[in-house]
């Protein structure tokens, strides 16, 4: 069963980049499956970002799409994910999850990242 | 693209049943059999429930169940235990206005088991 865990900085700056990565274990980045990101602000709901396959393809949620870059790293089995200009808005639990047809499974455990200076 | 509607809560009594309803569009939850469901207990990582609007993944509870109908879909919980005490959330696969793949979520609905 593939599992995923994600991690990141905990504290970015205003309009600074928020990076983020996904290490997924118990199978490979590889297969023909695509990943996603997902964010939820404190007791708030679910936004989807972006999906990517390892073959290149990517999608990304409009309303974030000019400041989002999905990635992976086939060799080191890792989901990657870049927001830049973040805000307080940005202040979020974010995670990584496997596509499973049209719908998300497994999903890791999430970071939470809090943008503030 | 705007959010799912769903009940910002609902209750039950241990054994009754409760259903969760999630509205959309024709863009989206009325436009495909692409509705997902999925729990989510404090502090916890969402679970997915449900997928393809009924389908069940492996080691789920046949107590759970879901259905669509028009721009609507909804998630039935039956026999409805302690455990199931939780925040759902449905989703729905759509296009952007240029053709992409774009996944929505609901607003969340928060389930008490009274």
């Amino acid at each position: 069963q593939v599992q995923l865990q994600a991690s990141g900085p905990g504290l970015v700056n205003p309009l600074g980049t928020l990076s983020l990565t996904c290490a997924v274990s118990g199978g490979s980045i590889s297969i023909n499956n695509w990943w996603s990101w997902v964010r939820q602000p404190p007791g708030k709901g679910l936004e989807w970002i972006a999906e990517i396959h390892h073959g290149g393809g990517t999608n990304y949620n409009p309303s974030l799409k000019s400041r989002v870059t999905i990635s992976v790293d086939k060799s080191k089995n890792l989901l990657s994910l870049t927001l830049t200009s973040v805000t307080a808005a940005d202040t979020a639990v974010y995670y990584c999850a496997k596509n499973f047809d049209t719908a998300l499974d497994p999903w890791g455990q999430g970071t939470l990242v809090t943008v503030s200076s | 693209q705007s959010a799912l509607t769903q009940p910002a809560s609902e209750s039950g009594s241990p054994g009754q049943s409760i259903t969760i309803s999630c509205t959309g569009t024709s863009s989206d939850v009325g436009g495909y059999n692409y509705v997902s469901w999925y729990q989510q207990r404090p502090g916890e990582a969402p679970k997915l429930m449900i997928y393809e609007v009924s389908n069940r993944p492996s080691g789920v509870s046949n107590r759970f169940s879901g259905s669509k109908s028009g721009n609507t879909a909804s998630l039935t919980i039956s026999g409805l235990q302690a455990e199931d005490e939780a925040d759902y959330y449905c989703s729905s696969y759509t296009r952007s206005t240029g053709g992409s793949t774009l996944y929505v979520f609901g607003t969340g609905t928060k389930v008490t088991v009274l």
